[in-house]
């Protein structure tokens, strides 16, 4: 079945470059998403990807998508105090035709000062 | 900024009781959803409801569940008799569209815990 993996944790230094990364089994999947999680908060829908694009750039943000490799990036320059948060990747399946995300289980961002 | 609210935040219930958990999608939107995640798992896609009706629903999403609109802003999950393994994080969301992409804005959750 479906499936999203993601490495649970990151950790780096104010200021530098976070790139949180994670794969996907589902090469049907219309569009790829980034949400956030803060503590106590819910779900945040940061950013998502249409699958026949490579690169989606939003301010601080980069997502690259490799969809031969199955391989779904998210990147933040100037890693601030206030992203450390988990990260979470989700797919749609079945090319989105549902509502229904898979999501993976998670990258905990911790950005030390 | 319109939001989805959940409550309550935390619910501690015995096992074989009943829970209800309530959710207050955004007001224009159309498509709501539950998830959940167990401590340390994924979240997990549980069901999708539509025009009153459920559009969608996992395998975890048995006779045990049930959802509803009962008046037209609230969305609940029912929980009719939990298990220890219920014990979870659930989350509502909401959409205004579904297919094309889904732009869920989601809850802040309700922490379910069953002793």
């Amino acid at each position: 079945g479906e499936d999203v993996e993601q490495s649970l944790f990151l950790s780096v230094r104010e200021g530098d470059s976070s790139v949180i990364n994670c794969t996907y089994t589902d090469s049907s999947s219309t569009y790829l998403y980034w949400y956030k999680q803060e503590p106590g908060a819910g779900l945040q829908l940061l950013t998502y990807i249409f699958s026949n694009m490579d690169m989606k750039q939003d301010q601080r943000l980069t997502v690259l998508l490799n969809k031969k490799d199955k391989h779904l990036s998210l990147r933040i320059t100037d890693t601030q105090t206030g992203d450390s948060a988990i990260y979470f990747c989700a797919e749609s399946p079945y090319g989105g035709s549902q509502g229904n995300l898979i999501f993976g289980k998670g990258t905990k961002l911790s950005v030390k000062p | 900024e319109p939001e989805v609210t959940q409550t309550p935040s935390h619910q501690v219930t015995q096992m074989g009781q009943e829970v209800i958990l309530r959710c207050v999608p955004i007001s224009n939107h159309l498509y709501f959803y539950w998830y959940r995640q167990i401590l340390g798992q994924k979240v997990e896609f549980l069901v999708s409801f539509y025009n009153n009706e459920i559009s969608e629903k996992s395998e975890i999403f048995d006779d045990q569940f049930s959802v509803e609109r009962p008046d037209g802003s609230n969305f609940t999950l029912k929980i009719r008799s939990t298990k220890l393994e219920d014990s979870a994080m659930y989350f509502c969301a909401s959409s205004l569209r579904q297919g094309a992409v889904t732009e869920a804005f989601f809850g802040q959750g309700t922490r379910l815990t069953v002793v």
